[in-house]
Formats: C-alpha cells, structure tokens, sequence
C-alpha cells in the first residue's frame, strides 16, 4: 500500500491563484516526521517544512502554509497568491519507521507538478 | 559552504559497463543515503548508511552496491548497468544515525544516469 499520495499528478494555475497541494499518508507510528520538498525545474530538491507528528500547529511561512490533520491522515500545503517562480514539482514525504524498528526510511510521495501561469 | 557533492552530473553508458557515482559530504553527518528519481514514482531509497561500515539495503537496493569505507563518502555502484537504471540518482545526508531519515536531509544536485 502506498505510504504517502498526492492524488494530484498536475496543477495548472493562473499568477496570484491560491493553490493547495495535498498529501495523505499511512503509518503505523505514532512518532513520524512529514517533510515538504520543492524541485524546480533546474532539478535540485529544496526543502521547505519538517514536521513531527505531536506538533499539529499550522504553519505559515510567507506565502506558504501547511495544514496538518492527523484526524485525516494528512499534510496539505497552500501556496498563496502563485508565482510563476513557484512553478516546480513538489514532493510530500513522510519519515517513519521501517518494519525492523532499527532505523527510519524516508518515503516519497510520487509528486505534484505545478505551474504558474503568467 | 556546507554541501554534498556528486559526480558525475550526467553520465551515458552503455550495458554491463561498470560505473561508480561518488558522493561526498563536508558536514561531518553519520547518515548518508542514495535515492533514484523515476516520472510517477518520486524518489525512492537504494541504500542507506548510519555510519562507516554500516550500509543497509533501502526500497530498491537490486543492481547497486555501496560503500562507506569513510565517513564524508558514500559511492554508489553499479556493477552492471542496465536501461532500467537510467534515472535521475540522489545523494543525501543529514547529521544522526538512527533518526537519519527523520531529520532533514541535505541532498546533492543529482546525477542524470542514461544506460543504452
């Protein structure tokens, strides 16, 4: 079963649109970490946001917010009035522990492509 | 600048030749991880390392070797390279060993792969 999905595979937005970026995960922990990563089109992953999953406080950075809901199993992110500089593929994942308990992996989600347009 | 480091960047190569995709850290970080980048799939993990001399097999280990014979270094190798390991290969490292992959992890640029 996969662990983390972003059901939406491609968003397409106008300049100064809000977009909200979802992600639903599945974990049997009760401690993980959710992480946000942005990889724009030059291919380096840029991290924006960590979260452990006893902190359920929204976050809001600028323009970026994140809603975090355990009830739902997920970590939504909003982009507030879009930018063309925000056009990028971006990944949810999700830090828990693998089956063993002797360390973490890290898993991805399959990636959300956004485009700002102009 | 505090930084991981891969090469090469890009690389076309044909079947069955061996290659070595180094990776390097200045950081002084325990954990260290490679990743492949395939459309629809996002990354996934290869292997991972919680210290020298401590190499674990991730999701997709089949085909690839690693090594961590010094802390700042963790090769990737690919002993005989096929078409269905053209991806795009992410390094990554982040400072503690047991919760290395709950930290935030720092990635290298990524290495274009094309095996013919």
């Amino acid at each position: 079963a996969q662990k983390v999905t972003q059901a939406q595979t491609e968003i397409s937005v106008v300049e100064k649109e809000d977009v909200t970026l979802d992600c639903v995960y599945e974990t049997r922990d009760t401690t993980y970490y959710l992480f946000w990563y942005k990889q724009p089109p030059s291919g380096e992953l840029v991290f924006l946001i960590r979260r452990n999953s006893f902190d359920e406080q929204n976050e809001i950075s600028g323009r970026y917010s994140w809603n975090f809901q355990k009830s739902t199993s997920s970590f939504n992110f909003t982009i507030t009035a879009s930018q063309v500089v925000d056009s990028a593929v971006y990944f949810c994942a999700l830090s828990d522990l693998i089956s063993s308990g002797s360390a973490r992996q890290l898993t991805f989600g399959s990636g959300t492509q956004l485009t700002v347009l102009p | 600048e505090a930084q991981v480091t891969q090469n090469p960047r890009y690389l076309i190569t044909v079947t069955g030749k061996k290659l070595t995709v180094t990776c390097s850290q200045n950081m002084n970080h325990e954990y260290m991880s490679w990743y492949r980048q395939d459309p629809g799939l996002g990354l996934r993990q290869i292997y991972y390392s919680m210290n020298v001399e401590v190499t674990d097999k991730g999701d997709v280990p089949e085909g690839y070797k690693v090594s961590r014979k010094e802390k700042r270094n963790f090769p990737l190798i690919l002993e005989s390279p096929s078409p269905n390991q053209t991806s795009l290969y992410f390094c990554a490292s982040s400072p503690t060993p047991f919760q290395g992959a709950a930290d935030t992890q720092y990635f290298g640029p990524g290495t274009r792969l094309t095996v013919l």
